[in-house]
């Protein structure tokens, strides 16, 4: 039974075309992440939501962006996607007010960039 | 400087030996410390968490240690299998208390089991 789904599995779009990356997850959890991971190089935080709240990371570029309508669903949006925005796109859930919790991925968006 | 170093940066193995794959980090306050399995193109998956009491952990085949006073940790991997392949990733936890603790990954331990 899949916990953290993210849609699609992989994106193709081009350069300058705005993409939105999906995330759900059926765990209830209060805090959803967006990690961005290039190859060979460990995730990188750009932003979460602990319930409605949003934290973003000081170096995410204003290119990203992202929403969660409710708490199973949360989005990715890339404003206009560069070359160098070509990675793999992780979301992560925990449960909040504990700092023990495990965070569960996502399967990943593979994002190409033509 | 928060940092998680890993080592050794990719390995090679023979299908049914031992290995151990090595974390050394510099976060403070540190809260826990969990081992990922990554498989090329899919997501993280859990292997262990450990908190600063815990100084062995048990997984099926894998076996991680802490050492919260070196601030070292090891994953042990038993009789691999070809399915053991994957990047396995070292992940400290800062924080103290019910805050939410800011994660650092380390960039991995590539492992390759060849038959």
């Amino acid at each position: 039974d899949a916990m953290v789904i993210q849609n699609p599995r992989y994106q193709v779009t081009q350069f300058g075309k705005p993409v939105t990356l999906s995330c759900s997850q059926t765990l209830n959890h209060n805090v959803m992440y967006w990690y961005q991971q290039k190859s060979s190089q460990a995730p990188k935080l750009l932003f979460h939501y602990y319930d409605k709240d949003f934290n973003n990371e000081a170096d995410t570029p204003d290119n990203f962006q992202s929403r969660r309508p409710n708490t199973s669903f949360c989005f990715l949006d890339i404003r206009s996607p560069g070359l160098g925005d070509a990675a793999m796109y992780l979301c992560a859930t925990q449960t909040g007010g504990a700092r023990g919790n495990e965070q569960f991925f996502g399967p990943g968006t593979r994002l190409t960039v033509l | 400087k928060n940092q998680v170093e890993q080592s050794p940066q990719s390995l090679i193995i023979l299908e049914g030996k031992n290995c151990t794959l090595q974390c050394n980090y510099t976060v403070s306050p540190f809260s826990n410390l969990r081992w990922y399995k990554q498989d090329t193109g899919r997501g993280p998956v859990s292997l262990t968490i450990m908190t600063f009491s815990e100084n062995t952990k048990s997984n099926g085949r894998y076996t991680a240690t802490l050492d919260a006073d070196t601030k070292q940790s090891s994953l042990h991997i038993t009789a691999s299998q070809l399915s053991d392949s994957a990047s396995y990733i070292c992940v400290v936890s800062q924080g103290r208390g019910s805050t939410l603790g800011r994660l650092y990954f380390g960039r991995g331990t590539q492992l390759t089991v060849w038959p």
